[in-house]
């Protein structure tokens, strides 16, 4: 069975920097491209950083190039999100998914999500 | 970046009946387009992949439609638990973005 278990959520102040994880089983984590998407509260969903199957091309939607950096390690079947700079428009449940295959493909599974709080 | 626009906002049908939820791309997508279900508290959950292939486990009651701009997901006989949100998505622009629609609510009448 396939499982995406996300952590490191909290609250933090604005400027400040917090790094999501997370961790997968059930598949063959080294051969997916692996995605980080966003949900503000009450809002609908944001794609926001990609990264291909061995950590060598990753990928931003603009509002977060230059502070958020995605990652990968294999041997652990982990995969990160290094967010700074933080802001508060940055507050939002963020989930890991899983591409069905490489970048041109849906996510076909998606863990239960770890929530990010930006606030003084 | 390619906007995807999704109507209505929020559609009533009663259990039983028969759902249509549409999905317009600002240009088009050809067949790289994904629909979406979230219950509330929940992670969406894939139902349709290429416009038209149903992912695993999903009832055949979910059907999808479409290519280049316009697209469709059909519902044809709601059961209770398919009373969520739905979003489209759109992956042809990749790694430009992943853009999602903005979701349609199908509540129960």
């Amino acid at each position: 069975e396939v499982q995406l278990v996300e952590s490191g959520g909290v609250v933090v102040q604005p400027g400040g920097s917090l790094r999501l994880s997370c961790a997968a089983s059930g598949f063959t984590f080294d051969d997916y491209t692996m995605h980080w998407v966003r949900q503000a509260p009450g809002k609908g969903l944001e794609w926001v950083s990609l990264i291909s199957w061995d950590g060598g091309s990753t990928y931003y939607t603009d509002s977060v190039k230059g502070r958020f950096t995605i990652s990968r390690d294999n041997s652990k079947n982990s995969l990160y999100l290094q967010m700074n700079s933080l802001r508060t428009e940055d507050t939002a449940l963020y989930y890991c998914a899983k591409a069905i295959g490489g970048y041109s493909s849906s996510f076909d599974y998606w863990g239960q999500g770890t929530l990010v709080t930006v606030s003084s | 970046e390619i906007v995807m626009t999704q109507s209505p906002a929020t559609l009533s049908v009663s259990p039983g009946e028969r759902a249509t939820l549409s999905c317009r791309a600002s240009q088009s997508v050809s067949s790289n387009l994904a629909w979406y279900q979230q219950n509330p508290g929940q992670a969406p959950r894939l139902l349709i992949y290429g416009a038209s292939t149903r992912a695993t486990g999903i009832p055949a009651r979910f059907s999808g439609s479409g290519s280049g701009t316009e697209f469709t997901l059909t519902i044809s006989s709601l059961q209770s638990e398919d009373f969520a949100v739905y979003y489209c998505q759109q992956y042809n622009n990749w790694p430009l973005g992943y853009t999602f629609g903005q979701g349609t609510k199908l509540e129960i009448k």
